[in-house]
């Protein structure tokens, strides 16, 4: 089976900009996590979207959103980007107690 | 919020050496979860343990979860350059929407 894929890998956009990355889940896999990645914060949880529902959302202000389509694939959007977002996000499938990552997209905002 | 906390926080070893690195909570988890991550991609599952009490072993990797599904604990055996990397702990109430630890930066030296 083929991981999961994410895209772009690496990301470069300006304050103010928004940007779409997208995932592409595990062939099967109905949940979909978001995750953001920074030296200062470790990994902290987006949102999770389950048969293109929200099923749960981490504490992150409403410029971070995402979605799922019926064919389980996700993408997340930031809208009005602040030098803080700058991090990797990992995007993951689950089945049942288990978590595949993606390679991430690397996010630089300037 | 469940919170997790891994110990060491960073670890620098020789070839050979063993170790042992701690995942502590004060909330019971249903599951928790190792990963290994190399810098820039996404963190890799090593395993799942689901029973209190439970161990288990990956080649030289040993895991074991708390009687009380609290803590767990990584003991690696004769480790190898190879080794090298951040390891987290992770866990949650579905392994989508999972609470990570800060990880441990593990250097095996030649």
């Amino acid at each position: 089976k083929a991981g999961v894929t994410q895209t772009p890998r690496y990301l470069i956009k300006t304050r103010g900009q928004q940007v779409t990355l997208s995932c592409s889940p595990i062939s099967g896999h109905r949940s979909v996590s978001w995750y953001q990645q920074t030296p200062g914060q470790g990994l902290q949880f987006l949102f999770e979207y389950f048969s293109e529902t929200q099923r749960n959302k981490g504490n992150f202000p409403g410029r971070f959103s995402g979605r799922q389509f019926s064919n389980s694939r996700s993408e997340m959007n930031v809208s009005t980007l602040e030098l803080g977002d700058s991090a990797l996000y990992l995007c993951a499938s689950s089945f049942e107690n288990e978590q595949f990552f993606g390679p991430g997209t690397r996010l630089t905002v300037l | 919020t469940q919170l997790l906390e891994q110990s060491p926080q960073f670890l620098s070893i020789q070839e050979g050496e063993n170790l042992t690195v701690y995942c502590n909570s004060s909330s019971v988890f249903s599951s928790l979860q190792w990963y290994r991550q190399e810098p820039g991609e996404g963190p890799v599952l090593l395993v799942t343990v689901v029973t209190g009490g439970e161990v288990k072993k990956l080649k030289r990797l040993t895991f074991q979860f708390g009687d009380a599904r609290k803590d767990s604990s990584l003991h690696i055996t004769a480790a190898q350059p190879g080794d090298t990397g951040l390891y987290l702990c992770a866990g949650g109430p579905n392994a989508g929407k999972s609470t990570f630890g800060d990880g441990t930066t593990l250097t095996v030296k030649p």
